[in-house]
């Protein structure tokens, strides 16, 4: 068993419309929760970023972790166009580093949001 | 402020043999992560450089090796190439011990043929 599996998709959404995406996680040890968007070609850059078990909300995008269950979700509202990238969760068992703890990361769902 | 950079941008190189890939870290961070990321996978954790040594290392052979350097900046060799090896090379750079996100490069494209 992966210790991080996510649906690759693809998923292909009308503007607008709220996208779900989700991971879920075999290692209990992990603690910290990201996830990324890649655009076609470059390198990932940070979405969210979440400790633990909860909610948080940035702009269109909340983050939810849910620990008991070892499932976290990325949700995006009145998605568009420009959100079209994959989509990547990562964690860790440490935090707090400085961006120097390891990452595990899923698979990445591909997200096209159509206008 | 740059960012992370990473070269070359592509690289084409026949199975056997070597290859060097290249990062210098975002401005004020200090260590130097690599993973790789084969087409439709998410990227995987080869090893990690914390003042100029290897600290972590992720499930990859010998034939990959690195180097950090005084200024930071960072070097990956990948030994006796497979097919298998084709992929997008990506480095994040982070400050230890300071509240802040790992960054990463646009990456290295490498095929293998």
């Amino acid at each position: 068993q992966k210790e991080v599996e996510q649906d690759p998709g693809p998923l292909s959404v009308p503007e607008g419309a709220i996208v779900s995406l989700n991971c879920t996680y075999s290692n209990s040890a992990f603690q910290y929760f990201m996830w990324y968007r890649q655009y076609s070609r470059k390198g990932p850059e940070l979405l969210m970023y979440t400790y633990s078990s909860g909610n948080k909300e940035d702009g269109r995008f909340t983050a939810q972790v849910d620990k008991s269950s070892k499932y976290i979700s990325l949700f995006i509202r009145d998605s568009q166009p420009s959100d079209s990238a994959t989509y990547l969760c990562a964690m860790s068992p440490v935090g707090g580093q400085g961006g120097s703890e390891k990452l595990v990361f899923g698979k990445g769902t591909k997200l096209t949001v159509n206008p | 402020d740059a960012g992370v950079t990473q070269s070359p941008t592509h690289l084409i190189k026949t199975r056997g043999q070597q290859v060097t890939l290249r990062c210098s870290p975002k401005s004020g961070h200090d260590t130097v992560s690599w993973y790789q990321q084969a087409l439709g996978q998410g990227p995987q954790f080869i090893f990690q450089y914390y003042e100029e040594e290897e600290r972590q290392r992720g499930n990859f052979p010998d034939r990959f090796s690195g180097h950090q350097f005084p200024n930071y900046s960072s070097e990956l060799n990948v030994n006796a190439l497979l097919l298998g090896d084709s992929a997008l090379y990506l480095c994040a750079s982070g400050a230890d011990h300071e509240n802040t996100e790992a960054f990463f490069g646009q990456g290295t494209r490498l095929t293998v043929v």
